[in-house]
């Protein structure tokens, strides 16, 4: 079964790091270009940041720049995203999610995790 | 950066009706635009890609059309579980999404 299962979410105070994990089974990983999505509550999506097959390109939405770090291991399987400096306003559930064309992206996503929260407060 | 509207931001409607949404881009996209449908508490599942394919799986009810800044989504004949918020995502330049369309019962 194709499957991305996030981890890492929690409470942490503003100011605050945190890193989350994604870890994929039943594709093969290392094919595919992978994102972090956000949603905060009640509101709607943000893609956060996306990340190549390889790791060697990396791109972030403006409010993530300079905070946030993506990053994976294909040895493991595994995505991550690194977040510094933490606001009240990065409270949300975060998504790990899979573009659905391999080895060309075309931004599309067509397997999402089940979410993580992370909550930013004192 | 490339701005993603949606019209309406909510409707009601029956099952059977006909349900269309419109996602408009601020500059154009060619057909690099996605659909998703979200129910509450649940991923986002991928409905419709390059504007106007269907997604494995996805029911022909659901249909996409549109190119260049002007998109639109079309459920044919509402069903029980297509109640929920649809998302259209643009993905020529980075990945932006438009602000969502909830979907409830009349």
């Amino acid at each position: 079964e194709v499957q991305l299962v996030e981890s890492g979410g929690g409470l942490v105070q503003p100011g605050g790091s945190l890193r989350l994990s994604c870890t994929a089974s039943g594709f093969p990983f290392s094919n595919y270009w992978m994102s972090w999505v956000r949603q905060a509550p009640g509101k709607g999506l943000e893609c956060m940041a996306n990340i190549n097959q390889d790791g060697s390109e990396k791109y972030y939405v403006g409010s993530a720049k300079g905070r946030f770090t993506i990053s994976r291991d294909n040895s493991k399987n595994t995505l991550y995203l690194q977040m510094n400096s933490l606001r009240a306003e990065d409270t949300a559930v975060y998504y790990c999610a899979k573009d659905r064309r391999v080895l060309v992206a075309d931004g599309a996503f067509d397997i999402w995790g089940q979410g993580t929260m992370v909550t930013v407060s004192s | 950066d490339i701005q993603m509207t949606q019209s309406p931001s909510s409707l009601s409607a029956s099952v059977g009706d006909r349900v269309t949404i419109t996602c408009r881009a601020s500059q154009t996209i060619s057909n690099y635009l996605n659909w998703y449908q979200q129910k509450p508490g649940k991923a986002p599942k991928l409905l419709i890609y390059a504007a106007s394919t269907l997604e494995s799986g996805v029911p022909s009810t659901f249909s996409g059309s549109g190119s260049g800044t002007d998109f639109t989504l079309t459920i044919s004949s509402l069903q029980p579980e297509d109640f929920a918020t649809y998302y259209c995502q643009q993905s020529y330049n980075s990945r932006t999404f438009g602000p969502g369309t909830k979907v409830d019962v009349k």
